[in-house]
């Protein structure tokens, strides 16, 4: 079955600090990854995506992902947190068997403590 | 470019009422999704509409939802009647299907946040 995890419910980083967002995923053939943030009552914005090409993905505010095949990761990072970037940060991958179908994570919340 | 419009931002009703959700999708988008959005089960997708036809519904929960798309601009989510779990918020979504018929990146609405007491 095809699954995203993200392990960690919350991450806590100091301004100024490097921040990693996990994610692992299982899909049948080679996976199209993307990142989305969502910030309190607001809805989803499309951060980076991985579809071919360069494992290091560089995405909106700063932030990049590495494809990691032989781990099935995609974490999310950023070398130097801000307080602006605490929000909800979602996980999702489609799989070659479908051209619409996203599979979500459960989500990780980032919390930069000033 | 305004984004995905939805409306309205916050609704709540009584069990057994209908209610009925609205979306407007960026102009030139030819995609368009319904999502649900809880604390338990995360975001599910309800619904999803390519050129204005339903392709994929197996995530409306039951009879009690429905939704249409009449034109590339406009798109409706309505529970008739509505119950206290069908409590969420609701998102709609639009996107580009691409050359080889892979959506591209999603572009959510605000979300419509529904609370039936």
């Amino acid at each position: 079955a095809q699954s995203v995890a993200q392990p960690e419910d919350q991450v806590n980083v100091a301004e100024g600090n490097p921040l990693t967002v996990k994610c692992t995923y299982s899909v049948s053939g080679n996976p199209y990854l993307f990142w989305y943030v969502q910030y309190p009552n607001r809805g989803l914005q499309f951060l980076l995506k991985y579809i071919t090409g360069d494992n290091l993905v560089k995405g909106s505010y700063g932030f990049e992902a590495e494809f990691n095949k032989s781990q099935t990761s995609f974490h999310l990072k950023k070398p130097s947190a801000l307080v602006s970037d605490s929000a909800l940060y979602f996980c999702a991958v489609r799989g070659m068997d479908s051209n619409y179908q996203l599979i979500w994570g459960a989500g990780t919340k980032l919390i930069i403590k000033p | 470019d305004a984004g995905v419009i939805q409306s309205p931002r916050h609704e709540v009703t009584e069990m057994g009422q209908e209610v009925t959700l609205r979306c407007k999708p960026i102009s030139g988008h030819n995609s368009l999704f319904w999502y649900r959005q809880t604390m338990m089960r995360g975001l599910e997708l309800l619904i999803y509409f390519n050129n204005n036809v339903p392709i994929d519904d197996s995530g409306m929960p039951e009879d009690r939802f429905s939704a249409k798309m009449p034109n590339a601009s406009f798109s409706t989510l309505k529970i008739q009647p509505s119950e206290p779990r069908d409590s969420a918020v609701y998102f709609c979504a639009s996107s580009l299907r691409l050359a080889g018929g892979i959506t591209g990146e999603l572009f959510f609405g605000e979300g419509s946040r529904l609370t039936v007491l």
